[in-house]
């Protein structure tokens, strides 16, 4: 298994509140992503980050802030949860540093609930 | 931009009987193509994938061939097993500043019966 660890695992928050979700990574992959997976959309990509305080912007990043202060962890956050983000938020990595396109490997997931 | 459309689920089937899933994409130029699988509570597994026109990508089982003339990459399956119950996502990539950007399908949910 790809060392990914995405914490917390499940959470439930109350609308208005911020929300930080982790994404650790051991493997020191260049690339890291959120994704958002709902019915009926498959998964979404929200953020991703192709190096240390280097982020772009997904199809569905309204709402949502990510930072990369060292290569291993890749954070999410909801500035102020709303109940259209109750969802499972999936973390990706990709790429050893200097190596080809490869496989995306996925993170076990986070599930949201916003009341 | 990229979008990935694949038949609705859910597909529920007999031991040792036929699968098709149906994925077909838009795109410019000819992406990479990939099929996850996502087994209950864990993140998403690569199955299989293809990068050019006519590969046919295979694993355990499972293939799928792209096919740039009906923009389609149809999963198949000679016999499923019970183990293969899953959720089946089809993908297509795009690389922008050298990150894997993934669009995936809504996802077909199999379940095989005994």
């Amino acid at each position: 298994d790809a060392g990914i660890t995405q914490s917390p695992r499940h959470k439930v928050t109350e609308t208005g509140t911020p929300v930080t979700l982790r994404c650790h990574q051991t493997e020191n992959h260049r690339y890291m992503y959120w994704y958002r997976q709902d019915p009926g959309h498959g998964l979404r990509l929200i953020h991703y980050s192709y190096g240390v305080k280097d982020t772009d912007k997904g199809e569905v990043s309204d709402g949502y802030s990510v930072s990369r202060s060292k290569t291993e962890d890749f954070l999410l956050t909801l500035e102020s949860a709303t109940s259209s983000q109750t969802s499972v938020y999936f973390c990706a990595i990709s790429e050893r540093a200097g190596g080809p396109p490869g496989e995306l490997f996925f993170g076990e997931g986070s599930r949201l609930t916003v009341l | 931009g990229n979008s990935v459309t694949q038949m609705e689920g859910p597909v529920t089937l007999s031991e040792e009987a036929f699968l098709t899933i149906n994925c077909t994409y838009t795109a410019t130029g000819y992406p990479s193509l990939f099929w996850y699988v996502q087994y209950p509570g864990e993140g998403l597994q690569l199955l299989l994938k293809a990068t050019k026109a006519d590969d046919k990508g295979s694993n355990k089982g499972f293939e799928a061939t792209y096919r740039k003339e009906t923009t389609s990459f149809h999963l198949e399956k000679g016999s499923v097993q019970v183990s293969d119950s899953a959720v089946y996502f089809c993908a297509s990539r795009q690389i922008i500043q050298g990150a894997q950007k993934l669009v995936f399908g809504q996802g077909t949910r199999l379940t095989i019966n005994p």
